[in-house]
């Protein structure tokens, strides 16, 4: 069965300062990885996408990923925070060896940047 | 161009009342999907079409019905409300039935069962 873990449920970062959101996953064959950002009362919105390929992912608003297979985790990055990046990020993963249909998300991290 | 769009945006239910909820997407997807959103536990899928004319069980699809309209439109009824079903709901839409492109999400209902 697949699952998404991640493992903080608050990330505390002062603006400027790198950010990690870390993300771990299960699939039994190979995943698409995707990274989300929630702000309040609204839906969610696509941030990054691994699919194949090059390791490193860069999305929008500067944020970057890393898949790394043998530890089959998929960590959000950025290397200078900002206060208007304090949201609700979710990592998701779909197998595609089974249709690629079924999205399961991990249960969210909070992201507070601090001015 | 609104992406997905989602009615009502908050809506109160006593036990044992029905409603639906509508969803409508002008990006021309295939695909559509239900989530439902509670605190610490992420979003699960309660129902989703792949296709027009095709409907499937999520995860968590005891106690709702779909319907896949058209290609624009699915919605999601509640034909009996519990209090458990107390949640955020949430549309998406993607582009192809494969798993690579991302989902597009509408802005949420907000649903009490008192």
């Amino acid at each position: 069965a697949q699952s998404v873990a991640q493992p903080e449920d608050q990330v505390n970062v002062a603006e400027g300062n790198p950010l990690t959101v870390k993300c771990t996953y299960s699939v039994s064959g190979n995943p698409y990885l995707f990274w989300y950002v929630q702000y309040p009362n609204r839906g969610l919105q696509f941030l990054l996408k691994y699919i194949t390929g090059d390791n490193l992912v860069k999305g929008s608003y500067g944020f970057e990923a890393e898949f790394n297979k043998s530890q089959t985790s998929f960590h959000l990055k950025k290397p200078s925070a900002l206060v208007s990046d304090s949201a609700l990020y979710f990592c998701a993963v779909r197998d595609r060896n089974t249709g690629g249909f079924k999205t399961i998300f991990g249960a969210g991290t909070r992201l507070f940047v601090k001015a | 161009n609104a992406g997905v769009t989602q009615t009502p945006k908050f809506q109160v239910l006593k036990t044992g009342q029905s409603m639906t909820l509508q969803c409508a997407q002008d990006m021309n997807h295939n695909s559509m999907y239900w989530y439902r959103q509670d605190p610490g536990m992420g979003l699960r899928l309660i129902y989703y079409s792949a296709s027009e004319g095709t409907t499937d069980k999520g995860e968590v699809p005891n106690g709702y019905n779909v319907s896949r309209l058209n290609k624009r439109e699915f919605s999601l009824r509640l034909e009996s409300a519990a209090p458990s079903q107390t949640s955020v709901y949430f549309c998406a839409s993607s582009e192809a039935s494969q798993g690579r492109t991302p989902l597009h999400f509408g802005n949420g209902t907000r649903l009490t069962v008192t």
